[in-house]
């Protein structure tokens, strides 16, 4: 079964530790994305990656690293300079540059940082 | 800017019909999406549009799309208790989607 996988589901995390949320994919996608999701608010992109070991800066980048090592694999580090952690946390992945550029989710990772 | 909006709350009742509005400010957009999202889960693609287009029918699903207004609908058709989620509408530029703040779709009997 082709798809993305994000683990764990829900994660705990004390105040001041970086941790770490995974996004595994066997679809053969090029790119791969992290999205934030907030009560209320839509999406909210964090980084990006087109291709294996590079990767852009979304629109709330601060606080969050990413590293593309691999083309199935896209792992996102929240760090302790993140204000804010707690949160949903999405990964997406799709063909790079092919219309009708379709994103394909996992299941999500909600962060609860105390 | 790039800007996707939408209201955030939509009642039905069961088998009427449910339309979710949305607007999007960037005239460049090339496709709009609907995305599902059930709660605790990540999105799933409903239904999309070329920007060339103003319809698309798939089952119980109308997309309806005026670019002059840059507003963009989507109708369900005979809305059953399956379809309470929230709805996100989203436009693409480039390599980025722009998503809207989703509007939550709760059917009562």
């Amino acid at each position: 079964d082709g798809g993305i996988t994000q683990s764990p589901k829900y994660l705990f995390r004390k105040e001041g530790q970086n941790v770490t949320l995974s996004c595994e994919q066997n679809l053969n996608h090029d790119a791969m994305y992290w999205y934030r999701q907030d009560p209320g608010q839509g999406l909210r992109l964090i980084y990006y990656s087109q291709i294996v070991n590079d990767f852009q800066k979304g629109d709330i980048a601060e606080g969050y690293s990413v590293s593309r090592e691999k083309k199935e694999s896209f792992p996102l580090t929240v760090t302790s300079a993140q204000k804010n952690p707690t949160a949903f946390y999405l990964c997406a992945s799709s063909v790079a540059d092919r219309d009708p550029y379709e994103q394909y989710f996992g299941p999500g990772t909600r962060l609860t940082v105390t | 800017g790039e800007d996707v909006e939408q209201s955030l709350f939509l009642s039905v009742r069961e088998g009427d019909s449910s339309v979710i509005n949305c607007t999007y400010t960037d005239s460049s957009s090339t496709y709009l999406y609907w995305y599902k999202q059930e709660p605790g889960a990540g999105l799933q693609l409903l239904t999309y549009i070329f920007s060339n287009m103003d319809m698309k029918q798939d089952q119980r699903l109308t997309v309806l799309l005026n670019k002059k207004d840059k507003h963009l609908s989507l109708r369900i058709a005979d809305t059953q208790t399956g379809d309470s989620a929230i709805y996100f509408c989203a436009s693409r530029r480039a390599s980025k989607i722009i998503f809207g703040s989703g509007t939550r779709l709760s059917i009562r009997p």
